[in-house]
């Protein structure tokens, strides 16, 4: 079946430091591809997606590109901020009105 | 406008009781999700409702569980003669119909279950 594998946390970053997050994926077909956010005390929101190879999703300054020959989707932030502490979550659909497939999970702290 | 919402916040009961959670979805999302999430298993699907209807319940771990959507909105989540490892915070997530390209799933901010 579909999966979905983050690598391990958690991670401690320094204000301003350079973020990359990896994600792979093993699925039949295409499947569409997302990074959740989790910032504390709150509910899970998108943060970025990519629907076909190549393309790069962005947001907030996040960015991840969907790389079919290499089946991942890391996620990569330049210059991070206190208020990117939160637990970040690679996820897959295999298509459309389909149930999403979440990696473990890895939480960020970022100090000041 | 309002978000998905989940009723209640918190519950906790003791082994062996029955449990209702309660999602009402965004207005017109006719897609809606039941995940879970704890600490051993991170997040979960459980079930998929499109309408009233359940196309893929694959997820629900024992016999249970069962859930039901009425009016093509608000959906209950059963648990029967809960267990300890049932303890875990239950999401509901809804998301309008797609045509065909993956959308977003919005989630709510989920029930925190304690089984005693």
């Amino acid at each position: 079946g579909d999966s979905v594998t983050q690598m391990e946390g958690p991670v401690t970053l320094s204000e301003e430091a350079f973020l990359t997050i990896n994600c792979t994926y093993t699925a039949t077909g295409y499947p569409s591809l997302f990074w959740y956010v989790q910032y504390p005390g709150e509910g899970l929101q998108l943060l970025l997606k990519a629907t076909k190879a190549d393309d790069k999703g962005s947001n907030k300054g996040f960015e991840a590109t969907y790389r079919k020959e290499t089946t991942s989707f890391h996620l990569e932030k330049g210059s991070v901020q206190v208020s990117d502490s939160a637990v970040y979550f690679c996820a897959l659909t295999p298509g459309a009105n389909s149930k999403l497939t979440f990696g473990k999970g890895i939480t960020l702290s970022v100090r000041p | 406008g309002a978000g998905v919402s989940q009723s209640p916040s918190n519950k906790v009961t003791e082994k062996g009781k029955d449990v209702e959670l309660r999602c009402d979805p965004i207005s017109g999302h006719t897609a809606l999700y039941w995940y879970r999430q704890s600490l051993g298993q991170g997040l979960e699907f459980l079930i998929y409702f499109q309408g009233n209807s359940a196309p893929d319940k694959s997820g629900l771990p024992s016999d249970r569980f069962s859930a039901e959507r009425t009016g093509g909105s608000v959906s209950t989540l059963t648990i029967q003669r809960t267990q300890q490892e049932d303890s875990a915070v239950y999401l509901c997530a809804s998301s309008r119909l797609s045509g065909g390209v993956s959308v977003e799933q919005f989630f709510g901010p989920g029930t925190r279950l304690t089984v005693l």
